[in-house]
This record gives C-alpha cells, sequence and structure tokens, in this order.
C-alpha cells in the first residue's frame, strides 16, 4: 500500500499570512499513463471533505487561487497565502494512482 | 447541483449487518465511479469502496474484502454499500463520494454514522 506522510500534524497561523504543507508518498505517484494522481481536501469543523487540488496542481471549480499544489513524483506540497478564517480546518493529501487509495493522515490548521 | 445524500446508518451489534444507500442527482450519475470513505471518531480519511461506473468492476480495502458490498442501481441513481459481519473498528461516519477517472474525489455527501456496539 501506498502510504502518504503529512507534515505538520498542526500549525497555527495568523490571518494574512501563508503556510505550507508537506505530503509524501511511500512510492511515486507516477502512473503508468505518466499522470501523477495527487490530490488536496479540506475538512471543516462538522463538515464533508471537500477538493481543493487535483492532479498535484489543478484547483477544482470554485477554488481560489490562494490555494496552490506542487510537487513531482513521491514529494508534494499545498500552499495557501493569504489566510482568511474560512481556511481553518484539517488538510488531507489523497492519492489516486494506485489501489487501495490512501489518504495521508491530516494537517490541522488553526487560526491565530 | 450535485447533491450526495446517504442514509442507513445507525447502531448495530458486531455481527450483524447494515446496508447504507447514497442517493445522487444533480448529475448524470450513470457516468461517474462512485466510492465509500469513512471516517472513524477523530481519525482520518479512509477508503472502503469503489465501482465503476457500469458496474463490471468493483474494488475494496483489504479488511472489509468478503463482509462489504458495493453495488449500484442507475436507474435509481443510488449507491449501496451492504456490510455484514460487522466489527467494533467498522464504527465511523461513511461519506460516498464521486470519483473521477483522475483519481480525485469531487463531490461528497453529508456522511452517515455507523455504531458497531453491543
Amino acid at each position: 500500500d501506498v502510504v502518504m506522510t503529512q507534515t505538520p500534524v498542526s500549525m497555527s497561523v495568523s490571518l494574512g499570512g501563508q503556510v505550507s504543507i508537506s505530503c509524501r508518498s511511500s512510492q511515486s505517484l507516477v502512473h503508468n499513463n505518466g499522470n501523477t494522481y495527487l490530490s488536496w481536501y479540506i475538512q471543516k469543523p462538522s463538515q464533508s471533505p471537500q477538493l481543493l487540488i487535483y492532479k498535484v496542481s489543478n484547483r477544482f471549480s470554485g477554488i481560489s487561487d490562494r490555494f496552490s499544489g506542487s510537487g513531482s513524483g513521491t514529494d508534494f506540497t499545498l500552499k495557501i497565502s493569504r489566510v482568511e478564517p474560512d481556511d481553518l480546518g484539517v488538510y488531507y493529501c489523497g492519492q489516486g494512482t494506485q489501489y487501495p487509495l490512501t489518504f495521508g493522515s491530516g494537517t490541522k490548521l488553526e487560526i491565530k | 447541483e450535485v447533491q450526495l445524500v446517504e442514509s442507513g446508518g445507525g447502531l448495530v451489534q458486531p455481527g450483524r449487518s447494515l446496508k447504507l444507500s447514497c442517493a445522487a442527482s444533480g448529475f448524470t450519475f450513470s457516468d461517474y465511479n462512485m466510492a465509500w470513505v469513512r471516517q472513524a471518531p477523530k481519525k482520518g480519511l479512509e477508503w472502503v469502496a469503489t465501482i465503476i461506473y457500469d458496474g463490471s468492476r468493483t474494488y475494496y480495502r483489504d479488511s472489509v474484502k468478503g463482509r462489504f458490498t458495493i453495488s449500484r442501481d442507475n436507474a435509481k441513481s443510488t449507491l449501496y454499500l451492504q456490510m455484514d459481519s460487522l466489527r467494533s473498528e467498522d464504527t465511523a461516519t461513511y461519506y460516498c463520494a464521486t470519483l473521477n477517472y483522475d483519481g480525485k474525489f469531487a463531490y461528497w455527501g453529508q456522511g452517515t454514522l455507523v455504531t458497531v456496539s453491543s
């Protein structure tokens, strides 16, 4: 199974600041077809998860350009700029390259 | 607007069965692969099962293989999860979600809580 390791486990940021969340996979996420199926999700308090980023760097419909994804192979990063109050929650990375599909253990973002 | 509405959760004794449903609307259900993802209390996300758009193939995580069955009725735009021989470790909120070919869970339901306890 592909193990997804997220760091940090939690972080606190001031409004207007910037944060980076790291996600590393135990195997390359490059599919046989050349695509890399790495996604990012946010789960706000008492809500279902929501898709932010897919295929490493593509923002989902309606997602602010304050969210950006980057990386390749086994090393990926989610950056959030100009942090707003609504950004608080738990962020998960997930891989869709091979079964079983797996997620990171989450990064909790708190607002100072 | 895409809507996924799960139902069927509840309290069940270990070893018993439960069947979850997910009613879909706002998109062409029969065009999409679908999945169940669960989240144990205060824990992270865990993929459970996937079914291809036409029901021709299914995938399961090892811990539920042989006990859970994912199915769909495209005429009713409904996804199901039959859960047999339930264990305490199956206690979780179960979400249904669309699963695109680019590996993303694009849309999620609100979840239904399953509690396995005597």
